[in-house]
């Protein structure tokens, strides 16, 4: 199985901050990397597909970036609706599998 | 829009048995692989299954291989997950997704998107 691996599990920061989120895969993923946002309540919304493109209609302070095992989430710059938390997956082979979760607060 | 509705969840004992649907509106999924994750209270997501368009292949978590079946039913563009003896730690938020997929020559990434909005599965006594 393929382990994925998120740090830090949380953090806070402010608004207007730039936050990194890195996740790495226990074996080479290539790109076949995704991330989601998942707010209280709600269900997971796709971010990040291919490790570095931009789901349709996502703010553009949202970036993905990484490949082979280690991978980053950047937000440029903190909106409050961005206060969430983040998951990294890989879907390419199976068992599918997630990680553990960064889940962002406000300073 | 693109929208998939689950329904089915309830409040069911331990040993006991569940089915939850998820109905596609927006696209259909016959042309679609699907999938289940679930979410325990508090935790992280899982992956549950996985089923291939026509049904035939499907893939399962460990954790629920041999006690929970996919199926679909293409003509009504629905999902299905039957829970068979079920335990305490099956309590979750279900959700079914569609699997998402872009090819470049030989190699394909894939995701999912979207997300329905989650189904209540309570195993208790």
């Amino acid at each position: 199985d393929i382990q994925m691996t998120q740090s830090p599990s949380s953090m806070s920061a402010s608004v207007g901050d730039r936050v990194t989120i890195t996740c790495r895969a226990s074996q080479d993923i290539s790109i076949s990397l995704a991330w989601y946002q998942q707010k209280p309540g709600r269900a997971p919304k796709l971010l990040i597909y291919a490790a570095s493109s931009l789901q349709s209609e996502v703010p553009s302070r949202f970036s993905g970036s990484g490949s082979g095992t280690d991978f980053s989430l950047t937000i440029s710059s903190l909106q409050p609706e961005d206060f969430a938390t983040y998951y990294c997956q890989q879907a390419n082979s199976f068992p599918i599998t997630f990680g553990q979760g960064t889940r962002l607060e406000i300073k | 829009e693109m929208y998939l509705e689950g329904s089915g969840g309830g409040s069911v004992q331990p040993g006991g048995t569940l089915r939850v649907s998820c109905a596609a509106s927006g696209f259909s999924i016959s042309n679609y692989v699907m999938n289940w994750v679930r979410q325990a209270p508090g935790k992280g997501l899982e992956w549950v299954s996985t089923i291939s368009v026509d049904g035939v292949i499907t893939h399962y978590a460990n954790s629920v291989k041999g006690r929970f079946t996919v199926s679909r039913d293409n003509s009504k563009d629905t999902l299905y997950l039957q829970m068979n003896s079920l335990r305490a730690e099956d309590t979750a938020i279900y959700y079914c997704t569609r699997y998402a997929t872009s090819c470049s020559g030989d190699t394909c990434y894939r995701w999912f998107d979207p997300w329905g909005q989650g189904i209540l599965v309570t195993v208790s006594s």
